[in-house]
């Protein structure tokens, strides 16, 4: 296993609904990122933490919003979300946040928004 | 222009035969590469990194060619666990980029 733990695993929510995805990495990395995977599209980086400070914001709409509370932990919140949104949700860590660093994903949240 | 392409596949090959995937990126300054595999709805794992010099671990070899701007993935003597889609990964300076291609989908048959 990576070391990367992500939860829940499935999601379904409503449009109105609130809800947050958990991410935590044990393999004491200290950058952390969020990524969305739709189907057949490839996968796209959403958010980057360094030393729990958000370094990238890729364009990403504000109903999704990041948290990084500490370098092992990573929230992805969501608040009135549309139905194209669901997809797979993956986090990942690296050591650093140099370009060369292998980033290790977790299994992913998939995410049916209703 | 998409920043970096794979050609989708299938690509189905029995058991025991090579293939070879190339991936082509467009940004002249990427600066590193990466394979990972992805199995059928679970995570992206790193396979290899790709050198300049081109590199091997054990089946699979990975070349870049910076001239024509694109990576290569070949993997020899194809086993069932094999099957997977695996997706080119560039970087560039600059960003924080980690910029996938779609994948390209292997199965190999038994």
């Amino acid at each position: 296993e990576t070391g990367v733990t992500q939860t829940p695993r499935h999601l379904v929510m409503g449009m109105t609904n609130k809800k947050s995805l958990k991410c935590e990495q044990h393999l004491g990395h200290n950058a952390m990122y969020w990524y969305k995977q739709s189907a057949k599209k490839p996968l796209e980086l959403m958010f980057v933490y360094s030393l729990e400070e958000r370094v990238e914001n890729n364009s990403v709409p504000s109903r999704f919003s990041p948290e990084c509370p500490n370098s092992s932990h990573l929230f992805l919140h969501l608040h009135t979300l549309q139905p194209e949104d669901s997809a797979l949700y993956l986090c990942a860590s690296s050591r650093g946040d140099s370009l060369q660093e292998t980033q290790y994903f977790g299994p992913g949240t998939r995410l049916l928004v209703l | 222009r998409k920043e970096v392409e794979q050609d989708p596949g299938p690509f189905n090959v029995p058991e025991g035969a090579t293939v070879a995937f190339n991936c082509t990126y467009s940004n002249s300054a990427s600066q590193s590469f990466f394979w990972y595999r992805q199995d059928c709805r679970k995570e992206p794992k790193l396979l290899m990194s790709v050198y300049s010099s081109g590199n091997e671990d054990g089946r699979f070899t990975a070349q870049l060619n910076r001239a024509s701007q694109y990576i290569s993935l070949l993997i020899r003597d194809s086993k069932l666990s094999d099957s997977a889609t695996y997706l080119c990964v560039v970087t560039t300076s600059g960003t924080y980029k980690y910029i996938f291609g779609t994948g390209t989908r292997l199965k190999v048959l038994a």
